[in-house]
Formats: C-alpha cells, sequence, structure tokens
C-alpha cells in the first residue's frame, strides 16, 4: 500500500468546515483513498473512500486531486463530537484472490481538534 | 459495531505468562485484522486474516500468533506475555466486494503485562 503524509495536529472552530489534507504520491491506479476516524478510546470508524472522483457522504466529502498525488477530508460543520484522529489510507479494494491485497495499514493520523 | 465483540475488555497478567485475546464477529466477514495500539505510533497491524486457516503477518507480529479456524473467530496469542506487549488491542473485520472494503472495529482490550 502506498504511503500516506497528513499533519500531525490541526484545529478548527465549531461550526466552520475542518479540511484535512493527505498526500499520497505514490498511489498507484489501483489504490482507493480511504478516510478513518477514532475517537477518544474507541475503534476507529469509518467515514468514506474514492477512488478519483470527489466522493460525498452523510459524514463528510472527499477531494482527490487530479493527479490522485493528494486528498483532502472535509467536514462541513465541525461539531465537538468530530475531535478525533483522522487517519488517510490508501489501499487496493475489490475481488482479488490472495491476502495481502487486503491489509489494511494506518499511520499516525491527524489529531482534529474542534474548539468552541 | 458491526457485531463484533472482543474479549476479555481489560486484563492483567504476569510476565512470561500466555495470553489469548478473542475476538467474535456476527457478520460473516471473511477478512479479521489484529492491532495494537500504543501512545505515539498509532494503530499497527500485527496479523490479519483472509479465511478461515488463512493468515499472515503485519508490521509488529513478532512474539505474537493468531489463529482462525472458523469464519466467526480470530485468536490473537501472546506466548510468553513481556511488558512491551502492554498496549490497546483492537480487532477488525471486513468482507470483500468490488467497491466496498471499509473495515469494522471492535472496542478494544487493555492489556497490561506485569
Amino acid at each position: 500500500d502506498a504511503k500516506t503524509t497528513q499533519p500531525t495536529s490541526m484545529d478548527c472552530a465549531e461550526g466552520r468546515a475542518a479540511n484535512l489534507p493527505c498526500n499520497h504520491s505514490t498511489i498507484s491506479g489501483n489504490e482507493y483513498v480511504y478516510w478513518y476516524r477514532q475517537i477518544h478510546s474507541q475503534g476507529p470508524q469509518y467515514i468514506i473512500h474514492g477512488l478519483k472522483n470527489n466522493e460525498t457522504n452523510e459524514m463528510a466529502s472527499l477531494i482527490i486531486t487530479e493527479d490522485r498525488k493528494s486528498s483532502t477530508l472535509i467536514l462541513p460543520h465541525a461539531t465537538l463530537r468530530d475531535t478525533a484522529v483522522y487517519y488517510c489510507i490508501v489501499r487496493v479494494a475489490g475481488k482479488r484472490s490472495g491476502g495481502s491485497n487486503y491489509k489494511l495499514t494506518f499511520g499516525k493520523g491527524t489529531l482534529l481538534t474542534v474548539n468552541p | 459495531d458491526a457485531g463484533i465483540t472482543q474479549s476479555p475488555r481489560h486484563k492483567v497478567t504476569e510476565t512470561g505468562t500466555p495470553v489469548t485475546l478473542r475476538c467474535h464477529q456476527t457478520e460473516n466477514h471473511r477478512y479479521m485484522y489484529w492491532y495494537r495500539q500504543d501512545p505515539g505510533h498509532g494503530l499497527r497491524l500485527i496479523h490479519y486474516s483472509y479465511g478461515v486457516k488463512d493468515t499472515d503477518k503485519g508490521e509488529v507480529s513478532d512474539g505474537y500468533s493468531v489463529s482462525r479456524s472458523k469464519t466467526e473467530d480470530f485468536l490473537l496469542t501472546l506466548e510468553s506475555a513481556t511488558s512491551s506487549q502492554t498496549s490497546v488491542y483492537f480487532c477488525a473485520t471486513g468482507r470483500p466486494a468490488d467497491l466496498d472494503t471499509e473495515a469494522f472495529f471492535g472496542q478494544g482490550t487493555r492489556l497490561t503485562v506485569v
């Protein structure tokens, strides 16, 4: 899986949009970008994923650059409950034989602190 | 929580004793993972399984073994616990599908080796 680079920490005001960047300059054509978050002491939670098109769901939006070397997770109206560590991961998706394609490796993520 | 249960949730054990952590899922997911989480290191993959009796090593597998004799259970064993294995352990499951390999995590097991 391609390596990702994220800032160690970020701050955001409550009610404002939180934009979390991720660099993945070595991403391959068949690798997706996934975002998870981990709220203090809990297990990580899936947020969103995408290949090359921008994606949106009820939690967030994912913007992937045209060259796919970086992406941004957007929380449109951050709340105090969004304070968490956010992980950006790139990995292969799809039905494949063999286990190595389903390895799921996390980096250190970005600690997002939403301030009142 | 996608039907994932980790047991025990908390355990204190002595150095040199064997310890087994259990991850049980009710979702019939094919893929299962064990991670450990320590301050300053984030989540690190220990072992993973891509089917019954099919397992592979992650990035920090030394000192750990796993077994998957049935789909719903993935066991992590510390053959001889050491203080460096004091950590929070998370289990995760995932299903193979064309565009959806979202993983689901358990609530974690806090292990203290004294």
